[in-house]
């Protein structure tokens, strides 16, 4: 089984303060997406990155594909209170046994005050 | 309008009494699956489709089951629904795995 630990859980920022969210594996990905959830939605796709090392932006949101394809971070810029919401990183596996599975971390909630 | 529809969106009913959660989805998309949430353990996949008639256990698929005899519906079926499957269920599509996934509004079970 393949494990996703995402850190923090939580995490209380003021508007304008950078922050980072990691989600970390011992197992290797063929991809890996970020997903924003709000209160009673579903969860909405954010990036999806998969070659090891790839950058990519999205605005104040920054998202990096570990070298090895085992980790990923979401860097968010000078945070707005429009951020706030759980943030899921998610690791697809593309061969062997566990072919076709789709691994969640346990989720960041943000918060970010005016 | 492209979506991913579930039903009921709340749902509460009484121990080993079966249950059925539909999920339907119009893009045409070849990759499905149901997750459950639950706090501090994010989603969970419990089962997936890679297409019609192929179906493949998740992390955790005890107590459940599915059946894609259609591209465009995967029903979640609980024989025998138990206290610790009360939780929030979501549907998803893609066209394949690691493919933009769309999610459906959610599911709230609640077994008494």
């Amino acid at each position: 089984t393949q494990l996703l630990e995402q850190s923090p859980q939580f995490l209380s920022i003021q508007e304008g303060e950078n922050l980072t969210v990691y989600c970390n594996s011992s197992s290797v990905f063929s991809s890996l997406q970020w997903y924003r959830q709000e209160p009673g939605e579903g969860p909405v796709l954010l990036v999806t990155v998969v070659t090891g090392g790839e950058v990519k932006k999205l605005k104040r949101l920054t998202f990096q594909f570990g070298d090895a394809r085992k980790d990923s971070s979401l860097h968010i810029t000078a945070a707005q209170p429009g951020d706030t919401g759980l943030y899921l990183c998610a690791g697809a596996v593309k061969g062997g046994t566990s072919y076709g599975k789709l691994t969640f971390g346990q989720g960041t909630i943000l918060t970010v005050h005016p | 309008e492209a979506q991913v529809t579930q039903n009921p969106r709340y749902l509460i009913t009484v121990t080993g009494k079966k249950l059925t959660v539909t999920c339907s989805q119009n893009m045409n998309h070849e990759y499905m699956s149901w997750y459950r949430q639950d706090p501090g353990l994010g989603l969970r996949q419990i089962y997936y489709s890679m297409n019609v008639e192929v179906t493949d256990k998740g992390d955790v698929p005890e107590g459940y089951k599915v059946s894609r005899k259609e591209k465009r519906n995967f029903p979640l079926i609980l024989e025998s629904p138990s206290p610790n499957q009360t939780s929030l269920y979501f549907c998803a599509s893609s066209f394949y795995l690691g493919n933009i996934q769309y999610f459906g509004a959610g599911t709230r079970l609640s077994v008494l």
